[in-house]
């Protein structure tokens, strides 16, 4: 099992382009969720999906589009991108929605927005 | 969710035991203590997690206190591969709704496993 796979690892975009993050996971996992970290901060949520068709927001959604239109992928849009949304972005999956035994992240994709 | 402090860096020798504190003292009846780590430029690692009786899985033990206001994870046999900053986070349990899916990672501590 390849786990949760993030595409691209690294990604330059100048202000005011727009573009996807891929998260795709092959556990057949219920939940999925996008997280940005900064330097010297924790991770904060941006949304989350429980199940395909359902997403929700995180605590910082602004800037930010997801859909969940199968199991395995969870995309993130950025519609125009700005420099604080420069950052490391980790993808992370669950069995349920609950969460109860733990998530497994991905690798990151570390975004500059000059 | 309650919040959690835990000191900012800690040493450890290699082969040693590492014991990482945390303290929560606001937690409530229906809070898990969750433990994650991240090594450095990768994503973070779920450990272990627990209501109130201790735990142990292949990579760790985790001590609740009976007042269940602090705990402690411990490395039996830290090596170098367990450099990484180790964070402890509070939650309610799991499927309470939307607000409760989410981990709440505060700054951690960077545990460094010296040779």
């Amino acid at each position: 099992n390849a786990g949760v796979t993030q595409t691209p690892k690294f990604q330059v975009l100048k202000t005011g382009q727009s573009m996807t993050l891929q998260c795709a996971q092959d556990m057949n996992h219920e939940y999925m969720s996008w997280y940005r970290q900064d330097p010297g901060m924790g991770l904060r949520l941006i949304h989350y999906s429980v199940g395909a068709g359902i997403t929700d927001q995180g605590e910082v959604p602004n800037g930010y589009n997801v859909s969940r239109s199968t199991t395995e992928d969870f995309p993130l849009r950025l519609l125009s991108a700005a420099p604080s949304q420069t950052s490391v972005y980790f993808c992370a999956s669950s069995p349920s929605g609950t969460g109860e035994d733990g998530y497994t992240f991905g690798s990151g994709t570390r975004l500059t927005v000059v | 969710d309650a919040k959690t402090t835990q000191p900012p860096s800690m040493d450890c020798a290699e082969g040693r035991a590492a014991n990482l504190p945390c303290n929560h003292s606001t937690i409530s009846g229906n809070e898990y203590v969750y433990w994650y780590r991240q090594i450095h430029s990768q994503g973070p690692q779920y450990i272990i997690h627990g209501l109130k009786n201790n735990e142990t899985n292949e990579m760790a033990s985790l001590i609740i206190t009976e007042d269940r206001k602090s705990s402690t994870l411990i490395l039996p046999h830290a090596t170098l591969r367990d450099t990484a900053v180790y964070y402890c986070i509070v939650r309610t349990r799991p499927g309470g709704g939307g607000a409760t899916n989410k981990l709440i990672f505060g700054t951690g501590t960077l545990l460094a496993v010296q040779p």
